[in-house]
């Protein structure tokens, strides 16, 4: 089953620093982008950025850039979204998911479960 | 950066009911359009593809259509299980995407 699993929710405080992860699994992990969507409470999906595994490529939503850093350990088929100082503005669910070309439009088809991060003093 | 707007931001409909939602760009997009649906607490699941393409798993009551600026999701015969919120999503822009705000669609 082609499956991306994300790791458990968090609850920080703000300056702090957080490392999210997206494990792939039933699926040439190296051969597609992840991307990364954010999710604020009652909000809408915002897309942060993107990475290619195979390689590292990594592309950054103008929104989102300098704000977070998108890496991947393609040893162990996992994405990772960090920050180095976290602010309350940062609570929101965080998506990760499988970019796949069809049709000539490319378009997310696999999601994680999602990961919620509370960001409070 | 190409933006994306949705109507209407919400709706109330019955079951049974025919749904259409509009998503317009901010310039031609050609069909590097997709859709998707999400119910509360879950993921985003992808519905359509590249304007009217139906995602393999989608119910055929779902439907898309449109080109350039202006896209619609038809809903042919809403399903209690259809109640949730709707996102376009461009993918005109190479590796650089942008969602639409989202049209919730609840219970009448």
């Amino acid at each position: 089953e082609v499956q991306l699993v994300q790791s458990g929710a968090e609850v920080k405080k703000p300056g702090e620093s957080l490392k999210i992860s997206c494990k792939g699994s039933g699926y040439s992990f190296t051969s597609y982008w992840i991307g990364w969507v954010r999710q604020m409470p009652g909000k809408g999906l915002e897309w942060m950025g993107i990475i290619y595994p195979g390689d590292s490529d990594t592309r950054y939503s103008p929104s989102f850039q300098g704000q977070v850093t998108i890496s991947a350990d393609k040893s162990i088929s996992t994405a990772y979204l960090q920050w180095s100082s976290l602010k309350a503005s940062d609570t929101a669910m965080y998506y990760c998911a499988r970019l796949v070309l069809r049709d000539n439009s490319d378009a997310f088809d696999i999601w994680g479960q999602g990961t919620m991060v509370t960001v409070s003093s | 950066d190409i933006q994306m707007t949705q109507s209407p931001s919400s709706l109330s409909a019955s079951v049974g009911d025919r749904v259409t939602i509009t998503c317009r760009a901010s310039q031609s997009i050609s069909s590097y359009l997709n859709w998707y649906q999400q119910k509360p607490g879950k993921a985003p699941k992808l519905l359509i593809y590249a304007a009217s393409s139906l995602q393999s798993g989608v119910p055929s009551r779902f439907s898309g259509s449109g080109s350039g600026t202006d896209f619609t999701l038809t809903i042919s015969s809403l399903q209690p299980e259809d109640f949730a919120t709707y996102y376009c999503q461009q993918s005109y822009s190479t590796l650089l995407f942008t969602f639409g705000p989202g049209t919730k669609v609840d219970i009448k």
